[in-house]
């Protein structure tokens, strides 16, 4: 089975420090993406990477970076942690691009900025 | 804006009664996929309808598309109490790297 793990589950973080959310997956898929989900909006696309040091900006990529040095890994980065970064973080991966096959999930790290 | 809209956005039902959530997405797909969220965890895929496909079964699951309309629906058979979750519909679409989530429908189903 792929496994898709993210280093936290709850995370309580000050305004203003530099956060690192950190996701590994062990099938050696290419491509992995990092979501924030907010009660009403669904899932929203922050950044995705299709292969090792490449990276697209998603939909809401403002205040986050992402770093992908090796294959099974790939970082969210909060450069400086804000209340409006309080949300629900998703790191999926899938093989195929393009969203044409399904992805896989972590369990989601719940992070509180204070 | 978001791709997939769920409908509707809360259902409750009894076990043993059939759930059915429908999803309307804006622009042409490749694929339409359901996944399914337990509280406060991360999603599950349950099942992918290819965009030349109009309907597929899994198990009690049963999944229509219509790309005439643009609208999806799924339909779980003989519910159970372990089926309440959240259910959110996916699109990929062409030229889009990374699955497209609508906002989800939140199925209860009392014992």
């Amino acid at each position: 089975d792929v496994k898709v793990t993210q280093s936290s589950r709850y995370l309580v973080k000050r305004t203003g420090e530099k956060v690192f959310l950190e996701c590994v997956q062990d099938m050696d898929h290419e491509n992995m993406f990092w979501y924030r989900q907010d009660p009403g909006l669904g899932l929203r696309l922050i950044y995705f990477s299709y292969d090792v040091k490449m990276k697209e900006k998603g939909d809401i990529p403002e205040g986050y970076s992402v770093s992908r040095e090796k294959k099974e890994r790939f970082s969210l980065i909060l450069e400086s942690a804000s209340t409006n970064q309080t949300s629900m973080y998703l790191c999926a991966s899938s093989f195929p691009p393009g969203g044409r096959a399904e992805a896989f999930f972590g369990q989601g790290t719940r992070l509180t900025v204070v | 804006s978001q791709q997939g809209e769920e409908d509707p956005q809360a259902l409750s039902i009894q076990e043993g009664e059939n759930a059915t959530m429908n999803c309307s997405y804006k622009t042409s797909i490749n694929n339409l996929q359901w996944y399914r969220q337990n509280s406060g965890r991360g999603l599950v895929h349950l099942i992918l309808i290819r965009s030349n496909e109009r309907e597929k079964h899994s198990g009690r699951l049963r999944v229509t598309l219509d790309t005439s309309k643009k609208s999806s629906s799924l339909l779980i058979t003989a519910s159970r109490a372990a089926d309440t979750a959240s259910y959110f519909c996916a699109t990929g679409l062409t030229g889009r790297r990374a699955l497209t989530f609508g906002s989800g429908t939140r199925l209860q189903v009392q014992p």
